[in-house]
């Protein structure tokens, strides 16, 4: 069945940039669907933050946009994400999932903090 | 940006009570929105899409209805694996997609 891993460090530092790993199996991503990431802060919703398609297409939160890069490699099957400037604010469980509207399955999740 | 607005925000209930959790979208969204149920530690898992048709696998207790913008999402029989929080979402602007804020529901 599908599956999917999120990877990446658990702790990234003020100001800089955090860059977590999709990796997908049992599925080719060029089978199409859009792939995306979602994150909730401890104890708090979920909040969509991109979506990409294998051809590299993508689409943003628009609260988000301006520090956040999604990408695809699909000879790793793998997608990613990279949010620059990051606050406290951006510490949550981050999750990498398969868009069919439906967001199915889910990774597991990984748990990024933000601290010096 | 469509926002969905739940309520209650949480609700307390017994075992083999009947539930009903409402979802309101700021504007037509047809019957393009899904529930989630999420238990503490894990992702959330599709209950139900298109507003009413009940995901594999999902007891039959669930069921959603709604179109436009008022959605609900009622648990007929309260068994204890139901104590979660629920989340709707809408995808009438896929691949951009928004939650509800969430209803967390708690044993009384």
């Amino acid at each position: 069945q599908v599956q999917l891993q999120e990877s990446g460090p658990g702790q990234v530092k003020p100001s800089e940039t955090l860059s977590l790993t999709c990796s997908v199996s049992g599925y080719s991503i060029s089978g199409g669907y859009y792939w995306g990431w979602i994150r909730q802060p401890p104890g708090e919703g979920l909040e969509w933050i991109a979506s990409v398609y294998h051809s590299g297409a993508t689409f943003y939160n628009p609260s988000l946009k301006s520090r956040v890069t999604i990408s695809v490699d699909t000879t790793k099957n793998q997608f990613s994400l990279k949010l620059t400037s990051v606050t406290a604010a951006d510490t949550a469980m981050y999750y990498c999932a398969r868009q069919m509207a439906i967001s199915d399955p889910w990774g597991l999740g990984t748990l990024v903090i933000v601290s010096s | 940006a469509i926002q969905l607005t739940q309520s209650p925000s949480s609700l307390s209930a017994s075992v083999g009570d009947s539930v009903t959790i409402t979802c309101r979208a700021s504007q037509d969204i047809t019957t393009s929105l899904a529930w989630y149920q999420q238990t503490p530690g894990k992702p959330p898992k599709v209950l139900i899409y298109d507003a009413s048709i009940v995901n594999g696998g999902v007891p039959s207790r669930f069921s959603g209805s709604g179109s436009g913008t008022d959605f609900t999402l009622t648990i007929s029989g309260l068994q204890p694996e139901d104590f979660a929080t629920y989340y709707c979402q809408q995808f009438h602007t896929y691949p951009s997609i928004t939650f509800g804020q969430g209803t967390r529901l708690d044993i009384k």
